[in-house]
């Protein structure tokens, strides 16, 4: 069974440039999520989707970034326009239904704002 | 709000011997806990989990970790390191309730593992 991927694994865009993050989590998952780790600091929660609902978008850093789940599976998170304090690594991953939390990562996708 | 403390930002250990790395953490009510280890040039990888029961639990390439309420600590433990469990560890943890706080993971600062020969 595939596991979480993520498209591309690494971006270097410039200050101002679009960028856009995909994830296609595990087949059967409804739930899935965003997080980012910025400068070596702690993963942070972006958001979650049940399906293709946004469940919670609380860690959302602001309106340049925009995560979509259409038809409930891969997710798309773009950033317009970027800015150098996005770099990071930004994280998705999927999980089953609420009884089973256990989140299953993918790669991760590197992102440089230069 | 909860949050997690990673307390070491690197350990360093000898292959063969014991592997300990901390994890103390907050949370409303009672926890899920989690460890995942980042190796090189990898992603997340989910090593073991704490939901319920016995205190001491048992995960991938011979992780351990016991939970331990009082203290309010989920410490990531191996007998015998090897070289190949240098990478970056991860704890993290989730409210039992999920209205609390919703599905979401609070991860600490992470914990840089360095197994030498």
């Amino acid at each position: 069974e595939a596991g979480v991927t993520q498209f591309p694994s690494h971006s270097v865009i410039e200050k101002g440039q679009t960028v856009t993050l995909r994830c296609d989590p595990i087949s059967g998952h409804d739930n899935l999520y965003w997080y980012r780790r910025v400068m070596g600091k702690e993963i942070k929660f972006l958001l979650h989707f049940v399906k293709e609902s946004k469940q919670d978008e609380s860690g959302m850093p602001n309106n340049r970034f925009l995560a979509e789940r259409t038809g409930g599976t891969y997710s798309t998170l773009k950033v317009q326009p970027a800015e150098l304090e996005d770099s990071g690594v930004y994280f998705c991953a999927s999980s089953q239904v609420r009884d089973r939390p256990t989140a299953f990562f993918g790669q991760g996708t590197r992102l440089t704002v230069v | 709000a909860q949050s997690v403390a990673q307390p070491e930002d690197q350990v360093n250990v000898a292959e063969g011997n014991p592997l300990t790395v901390k994890c103390t953490y907050s949370v409303s009510g009672n926890p899920y806990l989690f460890w995942y280890v980042q190796y090189p040039n990898r992603g997340l990888q989910f090593l073991l989990k704490y939901i319920t029961g016995d205190n001491l639990v048992k995960g991938s390439y011979g992780f351990e970790a016991e939970f331990n309420k009082s203290q309010t600590s989920f410490h990531l433990k191996k007998p015998s390191a090897l070289v190949s469990d240098s990478a970056l560890y991860f704890c993290a943890v989730r409210p039992l309730l999920i209205k609390a706080a919703g599905n979401k993971l609070t991860f600490g600062g992470g914990t840089r593992v360095l197994v030498k020969p």
